[in-house]
């Protein structure tokens, strides 16, 4: 069981480039999260799926786009990659239910660690 | 959901229990109180959640004052590789998403 994996772990784009993150999970989560995390900050949500072929805007949606094609992956992709987007990308997963107070137990991943120039 | 302040650092010596405080004084009555950490340059981890009563687990225990205004995670026998930025977030959960948000946290540093 690994949990939730994340790939690239590390990655240089230069502006304008694209690129698409990968996150995958073996617990069959139906909710998936991806979070950016800069220096001294909190974790923001970007986008989140409530399940296979549904996906939502977060916190910070502009300049990324995601896809959710199978339960256990959720694609997160970069079209035109500007310095802005220069972050530690997290992903999480979480069951639809668990009883109450469970709905905010989240899994992450490893992180990517991605740098615009 | 309702915000929360955390000390910015502590210091903690190895073996020692940790005590780590959280204050959410708008706190509503659906609301539960969560503790993840973050080791450095790892993805956030679920340490423990509660309501209102005390909650106790493999890694922490979590106290919960009578009014819910505050609460303390207790690392009872805290090592090095407890080193890590601890958030205590607030949520009332049950939204169609889920929600989780990240403050500054409390960076806990464990001394030899």
């Amino acid at each position: 069981n690994a949990g939730v994996t994340q790939t690239p772990k590390f990655r240089v784009l230069k502006t304008g480039q694209s690129m698409t993150l990968l996150c995958a999970q073996d617990m069959n989560h139906e909710y998936m999260y991806w979070y950016r995390q800069d220096p001294g900050m909190g974790l923001r949500l970007i986008h989140y799926s409530v399940g296979e072929g549904t996906t939502a805007k977060g916190e910070v949606p502009d300049g990324y786009n995601v896809s959710r094609l199978k339960k256990q992956n959720f694609l997160l992709g970069l079209e035109s990659a500007a310095p802005s987007q220069t972050s530690v990308y997290f992903c999480a997963s979480r069951p639809r239910t668990g009883g109450r107070g469970y709905q905010e137990t989240q899994y992450f991943g490893p992180g990517t660690r991605l740098l615009v120039l | 959901d309702a915000k929360t302040t955390q000390p910015t650092s502590m210091d903690c010596a190895e073996g020692r229990a940790a005590n780590l405080p959280c204050n959410h004084s708008t706190i509503s009555g659906n609301e539960y109180v969560y503790w993840y950490r973050q080791i450095h340059s790892q993805g956030p981890q679920y340490i423990i959640h509660g309501l209102k009563n005390n909650e106790t687990n493999e890694m922490a225990s979590l106290i919960i004052t009578e009014d819910r205004k505050s609460s303390t995670l207790i690392l009872p026998h805290a090592t090095l590789r407890d080193t890590a930025v601890y958030y205590c977030i607030v949520s009332a959960g049950g939204t169609s998403y889920g929600k989780l948000t990240f403050g500054q946290g409390t960076i806990l540093t464990v001394h030899p």
